[in-house]
C-alpha cells in the first residue's frame, strides 16, 4: 500500500528555517517524480517544487526559488523540503504528493496528510 | 501561467440532485503530445486533495462513476450525477499541460442545503 507520511512542521520565526520530511512507503521514489504542494488554510492549492525519479532535476515556484530546496534520501525513501528565509506569506500546510507514472504521469494519485507551517513573531 | 477560473465558487445542492461545476483556462490546454492534462481533484473537510478525475474525462480507480468529466481546449466541466453526503468538500479543476507551475482553480465548496 501506498503511503506518504509527513513530518517536521511547526511554529518558526520570519527568517528562520525548517525543514519538512515526507517518508514514502510502498514504492521506491526512484521510480516517480515528486512534488511539494502547500494551501494557505481555508485558501487554494499552490505549486512549490518538484524533484525527478533521479534527482537531477529539481523546480521551485518563483516565490520560494532561492529560499527552498527539495531532496531526497534514497536509503531512507524520504522527500524532504528544507525552507530557509522564511517569511509570514509561508504559512500554509505543505502537502507531498506522488507524480503518476506511465499512463498517469501529469497527476498526483497520492498525497501525504499534510503538515503545517506557521511563520509569525 | 495559465490561470484557471471555476464557478460557481459555492453549490448548495440537495441530495440525489446533480451538480455542475465549470473550469476556464486562460489557455488551451492541450499540450504539443495531444493530451489534454485537466484534472479534477475533491478536497473532503480536514482531507488531503484526492484525484477524481485526469486527462479531462478519465476517471481515477475507486472513483464512483456519478462523478464525470467533459470539455475541450479552454473549457471544461465536472458533473456529480447524483450528490450523495460524502461528496461535500471543496473540488479544484487543475493543469498540468504547462510547467512550470501546474497551477489550480480556486476551489468550488459543494454543500448540501
Amino acid at each position: 500500500e501506498v503511503q506518504l507520511v509527513e513530518s517536521g512542521g511547526g511554529l518558526v520565526q520570519p527568517g528562520g528555517s525548517l525543514r519538512l520530511s515526507c517518508a514514502a512507503s510502498g514504492f521506491s521514489l526512484r521510480s516517480h517524480w515528486m512534488h511539494w504542494v502547500r494551501q494557505v488554510p481555508g485558501k487554494g492549492l499552490m505549486w512549490v517544487a518538484r524533484i525527478d525519479g533521479d534527482g537531477s532535476s529539481r523546480t521551485y515556484a518563483d516565490s520560494v526559488e532561492g529560499r527552498f530546496t527539495v531532496s531526497r534520501d534514497d536509503a531512507k525513501n524520504t522527500l524532504y523540503l528544507q525552507m530557509d528565509s522564511l517569511r509570514g506569506e509561508d504559512t500554509a500546510v505543505y502537502y507531498c504528493a506522488r507524480e503518476g507514472a506511465g499512463d498517469l504521469l501529469c497527476l498526483y494519485d497520492y498525497w501525504g496528510q499534510g503538515s503545517l507551517v506557521s511563520v509569525s513573531s | 501561467e495559465i490561470v484557471l477560473t471555476q464557478t460557481p465558487l459555492s453549490s448548495p445542492v440537495t441530495l440525489g440532485q446533480p451538480a455542475s461545476i465549470s473550469c476556464k483556462s486562460s489557455h488551451s490546454l492541450v499540450h504539443s503530445d495531444g493530451n489534454t492534462y485537466l484534472n479534477w481533484l475533491q478536497q473532503r473537510p480536514g482531507q488531503p486533495p484526492r484525484l477524481l478525475i485526469y486527462k479531462v474525462s478519465n476517471r481515477f480507480p475507486g472513483v464512483p462513476d456519478r462523478f464525470s468529466g467533459s470539455g475541450a481546449g479552454t473549457d471544461f466541466t465536472l458533473k456529480i450525477s447524483r450528490v450523495e453526503a460524502e461528496d461535500v468538500g471543496v473540488y479544484y479543476c487543475m493543469q498540468a499541460t504547462q510547467f512550470r507551475p501546474w497551477t489550480f482553480g480556486q476551489g468550488t465548496k459543494v454543500e448540501i442545503k
